[in-house]
């Protein structure tokens, strides 16, 4: 069974930084991309970044470009978030997913960040 | 980046009825390689969203085939027969063919 579990999230003071995580297991993590996929309080569904199966590619949103860095241990199946620099705006619960057919076929339950003094 | 579309916001529909929710992107979705990704999602109240339909018409492992994805290019169609409780929730639809890959603002579906 595929498990995604985010872990790292909490109350971070605006300019402050916070670095997620997210166990997987149930399958091979080095075979596939791995994205994190954000939701503010009560809003849709807004993609972050995306990581290449070796990590050799990744992209962002411009909003975090420069300040979010999305990285992955192979050999541990964990992917992370480092964010930095955060805004008021960042406040969402992050999915950790796993890519597939150009979509997220699996989901974590989301850690919650909220950027607030 | 490429704005999806969706409509209506919301709707309600009685058990075993039918409903369909349309997509529309801003862009062609078509990618280079011939793929249009496009793909449909479920957000049950206080859950994770789930994958239901990727590459416009295929349905995700699980998926009952109540659930049917249809379109091309910029237009596309969820389609919900025999509409059952558990399909309560919002439904997304999302592009994955160019970067920043981005969502629908979503369809609330409410039981009668």
């Amino acid at each position: 069974e595929v498990q995604l579990v985010e872990s790292g999230g909490g109350l971070v003071q605006p300019g402050r930084s916070m670095k997620l995580s997210c166990a997987a297991s149930g399958f091979t993590f080095s075979n596939y991309g791995m994205a994190w996929v954000r939701q503010a309080p009560t809003k849709g569904l807004e993609w972050v970044a995306t990581i290449s199966y070796d990590g050799s590619s990744t992209y962002y949103r411009d909003s975090v470009k420069g300040r979010f860095t999305i990285s992955r241990d192979n050999a541990k199946s964990t992917l992370y978030l480092q964010m930095n620099s955060l805004r008021s705006e960042d406040t969402a619960t992050y999915y950790c997913t796993r890519g597939a057919y150009g979509g997220y076929a699996y989901w974590g339950q989301g850690t919650l960040v909220t950027v607030s003094s | 980046d490429v704005v999806m579309t969706q409509t209506p916001v919301s709707l309600s529909v009685s058990l075993g009825g039918q409903v369909s929710i349309s997509c529309r992107s801003s862009q062609s979705l078509v990618h280079n390689n011939g793929n249009t990704y496009l793909s449909w999602y479920l957000q049950k109240p206080g859950q994770s969203p789930q994958l239901l339909i990727y590459k416009v018409s295929n349905r995700f492992s699980g998926i009952s085939d109540r659930f049917s994805g249809s379109g091309s290019g910029t237009d596309f169609t969820l389609k919900i027969s025999r509409v059952e409780p558990d399909d309560l929730g919002v439904y997304y639809c999302g592009q994955g063919t160019q970067y920043p890959f981005t969502f629908g603002s979503g369809t609330k579906l409410e039981i009668k």
